[in-house]
């Protein structure tokens, strides 16, 4: 069965610094994953995908992830996070027998000035 | 703009009302899922729908029960709400292995 880690429920940047975000996966085929955001009293928006492709991934407000196999990994990063950038991140990956999305436990993004 | 709506945005109810939670979505996609999530972040699927009629429980057992008559629609209700019930509840669509497309959920305190 498919499921994935996330490693550090909360993390800490300055404003400027890289983020990274780790997501560990567990799969008996390829997979699908995702990221999601979540900012405070919404719900979770996708900001990027692997299916197979390219396995640099580029989403939205500048967040990209990198599939690697040998490390089954698909670990979200950003080169300078911005004030805006604090929220909750979940790594999910697709179960392809029910088509359900396993989400991780959520990593919450806090940044200072 | 959202393509999944749910509504209300936020309820404050008193124990032991009876409540609808409201979920719609203008993609036609056949899948529709309730995830439950409470202060510590994690999601936890109640409930899921493959289409017109069906509907089955997920993972985390709920008191909730949830109704899909129509494609675009998959309200969940409770019966009898009580303080432990206070959580904040989100519905998602999908269209096969893709990825979520969630509502901006719904916050209930029951009181």
């Amino acid at each position: 069965a498919q499921s994935v880690t996330q490693l550090g429920s909360h993390v800490s940047v300055s404003e400027g610094a890289l983020v990274l975000l780790r997501c560990n996966y567990s799969s008996s085929v390829p997979p699908y994953l995702f990221w999601y955001v979540q900012y405070p009293n919404q719900g979770l928006q996708l900001l990027l995908k692997y299916t197979s492709a390219a396995t640099l991934v580029k989403g939205i407000n500048g967040f990209e992830a990198e599939f690697k196999k040998s490390e089954t990994s698909f670990h979200l990063t950003k080169p300078s996070a911005h004030m805006s950038d604090a929220a909750e991140y979940f790594c999910a990956v697709s179960d392809f027998n029910t088509d359900k999305l396993i989400f991780g436990t959520g990593t919450r993004l806090q940044v200072f000035p | 703009e959202a393509d999944i709506y749910q509504t209300p945005r936020y309820l404050v109810i008193g124990t032991g009302k009876k409540i609808t939670l409201e979920c719609s979505q203008t993609m036609g996609h056949d899948k529709m899922y309730w995830y439950q999530q409470d202060p510590g972040m994690e999601l936890h699927l109640i409930h899921y729908s493959y289409g017109v009629n069906s509907t089955e429980k997920g993972d985390l057992s709920s008191e909730s029960t949830v109704s899909r008559i129509r494609t675009e629609h998959f309200p969940l209700t409770l019966e009898s709400a009580r303080p432990s019930h206070t959580s904040q509840y989100l519905c998602a669509s999908s269209d096969d292995g893709y990825g979520y497309t969630f509502g901006s959920g719904t916050r209930l305190t029951v009181v």
